[in-house]
């Protein structure tokens, strides 16, 4: 069945460093993929989106592309900040039903 | 706008007992969704409404858990007896039918179960 591997956390990160969180997945045919968000206290938010091979998607200066040939889709962000801790997932979409990763906790210091 | 509300937000029961989680989605939301989420996992999903059908009940223990959403809005998730296992975070989810992948969340009910 469907399934998303993300790498484990905490990410530790001083605030401006670079920020890479790994996620990869396995399906059948060709899903749609996500990144969600959950800040401390609140429900999950969609961060951003790519829903075809090779698409970025883009939010708040997080980045991620879909890589089928990787099987992968990676977020980014080239500065990070304080307010960016929270908890990340991973997730893909098929048939209307979203298949969540573990999630990922960063926490940035000042 | 007011986002998708969930009560309680704490339940703290003794095993064998029954609990009901409730939930109100985003006005206009003709999907809903319900979610388990244990510590340290992603959202599981339990069952998704179509307005007030069960569209997608498939990993929804039947046993002991059922849930209803009557007039196709608000929303209740019962589990009757709860078992220790059920500890973990309720989480309810709505979205437009067209757009089922962007999803709103409510902050979860934490249950635990003595």
């Amino acid at each position: 069945g469907d399934s998303v591997t993300q790498m484990e956390g905490p990410v530790t990160l001083s605030e401006e460093a670079f920020l890479t969180i790994n996620c990869t997945y396995t399906a059948t045919g060709y899903p749609s993929l996500f990144w969600y968000v959950q800040y401390p206290g609140e429900g999950l938010q969609l961060l951003l989106k790519a829903t075809k091979a090779d698409d970025k998607g883009s939010n708040k200066g997080f980045e991620a592309t879909y890589r089928k040939e990787t099987t992968s889709f990676h977020l980014e962000k080239g500065s990070v900040q304080v307010s960016d801790s929270a908890v990340y997932f991973c997730a893909l979409g098929r048939y209307s039903t979203l298949t969540f990763g573990k999630g990922t906790m960063l926490l940035v210091s000042p | 706008e007011a986002g998708v509300v969930q009560s309680p937000r704490y339940k703290i029961i003794e095993k064998k007992q029954p609990v009901a989680f409730w939930c109100n989605p985003i006005s206009g939301h003709n999907t809903l969704y319900w979610y388990l989420q244990n510590l340290g996992q992603g959202p599981e999903l339990l069952i998704r409404y179509e307005n007030e059908e069960a569209v997608d009940d498939s990993q929804l223990p039947k046993d002991r858990f059922s849930a209803e959403r009557l007039k196709g809005v608000d929303s209740t998730l019962k589990i009757q007896p709860a078992e220790l296992g059920d500890s973990a975070v309720y989480l309810c989810a709505s979205s437009f039918r067209d757009n089922s992948y962007e999803q709103y969340f409510g902050p979860g009910t934490r249950l635990t179960v003595t």
